[in-house]
């Protein structure tokens, strides 16, 4: 079972910054917190992981609070190439990706 | 940019029929994985391999699937007799065997049992 509570679904505007909230009150100390997103009728693509401190790519951030308990994923501009279901997931070491429902992020012109 | 292969990308068959799938992984990845995803809901772990040994099959159907990496590298990914339930997107990832690093999945085989 996934160890994550994302919400079903949530819009945002097209330029604007999309923040995606995940809780994980479970996790342990050696899991991470990843990030991958789906785009309709294509393979999962990974986003961006990380342990406890915040972290940033070309594609997005990480905030992960102090307590390790919830994190959010903040998309800086929004595009509506954007638009997907985005999965957050914990996990340790080598163990498999275990996926829940995720959120689905609808960019809106 | 370094890619997970997959092939076919769609696959009609009858049911009762054979069906099999090819995974190429990234170069130098070790961790193999096969994930199948029934449309609506998120990927669900079928088998995971380190090298060419099975490291979990626990949530591989054996009495009709199978999946093979006979020398490390690509993969095999079985299933006969195909059955109408087993209509589905089923998706190749790999990563390298570091612990906690990302993996990277294809774009996956759509499989459609008529």
């Amino acid at each position: 079972d996934a160890k994550t509570t994302q919400p079903t679904s949530m819009d945002c505007a097209e330029g604007r910054a999309a923040n995606l909230p995940c809780n994980h009150s479970t996790i342990s100390g050696n899991e991470y917190v990843y990030w991958y997103r789906q785009i309709h009728s294509q393979g999962p693509q990974y986003i961006i992981h990380g342990l406890k401190n915040n972290e940033t790519n070309e594609m997005a951030s990480l905030i992960i609070t102090e307590d390790r308990k919830s994190s959010t994923l903040i998309l800086p501009h929004a595009t509506l190439r954007d638009t997907a279901v985005y999965y957050c997931i914990v996990k340790a070491g080598n163990t498999p990706l275990v996926f829940g429902k995720g959120t689905r992020l609808s960019v809106i012109a | 940019e370094a890619e997970v292969a997959q092939s076919p990308r769609y696959k009609i068959t009858e049911k009762s029929q054979a069906v099999a799938f090819w995974c190429d992984p990234i170069s130098g990845h070790a961790t193999l994985y096969w994930y199948r995803q029934i449309l609506g809901q998120g990927p669900e772990l079928l088998v995971q391999f380190q090298d060419e040994s099975v490291v979990d099959d626990s949530q591989l159907p054996k009495d009709r699937f199978s999946a093979e990496r006979l020398k490390g590298v690509d993969s095999t990914l079985k299933i006969q007799p195909a059955e109408l339930g087993d209509s589905a997107m089923y998706l190749c990832a790999s990563k390298t065997g570091t612990a906690n690093t990302e993996a990277f999945f294809g774009q996956g085989t759509r499989l459609t049992v008529v």
